[in-house]
């Protein structure tokens, strides 16, 4: 079954603070992506990252980076140095690499970000 | 290039009310799908198309119908509504290029429904 956990319902932090949001996921495809999403308070829902099921090659944007585990199916994020505009609701989703036509989504994490 | 838009953004409806959640996309893509998104339970898939004439069902379909006569539009049907479809509902689409589950969804902003 595909299936996506985030366990962190709500997290807070104090501006600055790094902070780790974590995604586990069950597939039974050998080939998938792993995506990530924003949704700020204003409800629009924001892509931030795609990542390959062949790559297990960390990435880094700016304060965001994303640790991608295949032997712990986890693809986890972390903001660094927080601000206050990175409060929003994140999810993590997956999709099998050929098909796409069914995204699991988690449940979300919502992160503040306290000034 | 307008993406995805989706009306209307607030709809208040009585209990087995009919309506029809419209979406358009202006970027020719061939997947265009709709969830709904609820306290706790993240987004769910509730139909998607492939392309014009071609429809299925995802994870939650019951009360819904859709039908897809042009690649831009996707309309969401509420037969008779319930107050278990009180939601928020997003209209997603992304391009039809292979392999087709690295295509990202670009997200309407969104119909908040409301089912007294």
């Amino acid at each position: 079954a595909q299936k996506v956990t985030q366990a962190q319902t709500e997290i807070s932090v104090v501006e600055k603070e790094d902070v780790t949001l974590d995604c586990v996921y069950e597939t039974r495809d050998t080939t998938y992506y792993l995506f990530w999403y924003k949704q700020p308070p204003s409800g629009e829902l924001v892509f931030l990252i795609r990542r390959n099921s062949f790559d297990e090659q960390n990435e880094i944007s700016g304060r965001y980076s994303w640790n991608f585990q295949k032997s712990t199916s986890s693809f986890n994020f972390t903001i660094t140095a927080s601000q206050v505009v990175d409060s929003a609701v994140y999810f993590c989703a997956l999709s099998d690499l050929f098909t796409g036509n069914q995204f699991y989504f988690g449940t979300g994490t919502s992160l503040t970000v306290i000034p | 290039n307008a993406g995805v838009t989706q009306t209307p953004k607030f709809q208040v409806l009585k209990t087995g009310q009919s309506m029809t959640l419209q979406c358009a996309q202006d970027m020719n893509h061939e997947y265009m799908s709709w969830y709904r998104q609820d306290p706790g339970m993240g987004l769910r898939l509730i139909h998607y198309s492939v392309g014009a004439g071609i429809t299925d069902q995802g994870e939650v379909p019951n009360g819904y119908n859709v039908s897809r006569s042009t690649t831009e539009d996707f309309p969401l049907r509420l037969l008779s509504a319930a107050p278990s479809q009180t939601s928020v509902y997003f209209c997603a689409s992304r391009p039809g290029q292979v392999p087709s589950g690295a295509n990202v969804l670009t997200f309407g902003a969104g119909s908040r429904l409301t089912v007294l």
